[in-house]
């Protein structure tokens, strides 16, 4: 009954080639996210979405789409995939009113590897 | 616009030693101030937080931070270091608009000797 759960946790594929990411919670949050990982650690948000709704997107390029069919799922589909693209990609949730406890829940990443 | 600096992206203590771990952080507005965790092939885990408040916060695993409005500064200690806790330890800010634009640090990874 893992609370953020993503799919798959491995992902290897060609360059030019599209995929998803699929994202879960059960905790019933309102806002889910997706950050992106480098090779270097580096850690910086791509997506959030509060009931559905787009609230920010950090100058993605727009081969990056997620989609949110209902505040339980977060999916990011991925388009014309380039070798920059290789990182790994967290799925992460926060309660409502979070303002003040700051919690990301993080599911345990997605490693995507473009060939 | 918010940013962190954790300086040492690689820290080795001794079994039983003090941690700590180096935060600085710059915000237009007073901030929220996180750390999390990672251990390996795992999603993040928050320890601790700086809301308003007391200036010094506890968290999980025995960690404490001191939010220090002077040195903008918000470093992480343990008094004496565990094997468990070897991982990657990131600090964030916010600057109070929701979580959402929680900016992370590039990460200091602790590693600990037997």
């Amino acid at each position: 009954d893992t609370a953020v759960s993503q799919t798959p946790k491995y992902l290897v594929t060609q360059m030019g080639n599209d995929k998803s990411i699929k994202c879960e919670q059960n905790l019933g949050h309102d806002t889910m996210y997706w950050y992106k990982q480098d090779s270097k650690k580096f850690l910086k948000i791509m997506f959030s979405y509060n009931n559905k709704e787009l609230i920010i997107n950090e100058t993605v390029p727009n081969r990056f789409s997620p989609k949110s069919p209902d505040k339980a799922h977060l999916n990011l589909h991925i388009n014309s995939l380039e070798l920059g693209d290789s990182a790994v990609y967290f799925c992460a949730s926060s309660p409502p009113g979070s303002l003040q406890t700051g919690e990301l829940f993080f599911g345990e990443g997605s490693r995507l590897t473009v060939l | 616009a918010q940013s962190v600096t954790q300086l040492g992206s690689h820290v080795s203590v001794s079994e039983g030693a003090l941690v700590l771990l180096r935060c600085n952080y710059s915000s237009s507005v007073p901030p929220y101030l996180f750390w999390y965790v990672q251990y390996p092939n795992q999603g993040l885990q928050l320890l601790l937080k700086y809301t308003t408040g007391a200036t010094l916060v506890k968290g999980i695993n025995g960690f404490e931070a001191e939010f220090k409005k002077s040195e903008t500064s918000f470093h992480l200690t343990k008094p004496s270091a565990h094997m468990s806790d070897a991982a990657e330890y990131f600090c964030a800010v916010s600057e109070g608009f929701g979580n959402e634009k929680l900016t992370f640090g590039t990460g200091t990874r602790l590693t600990i000797i037997p």
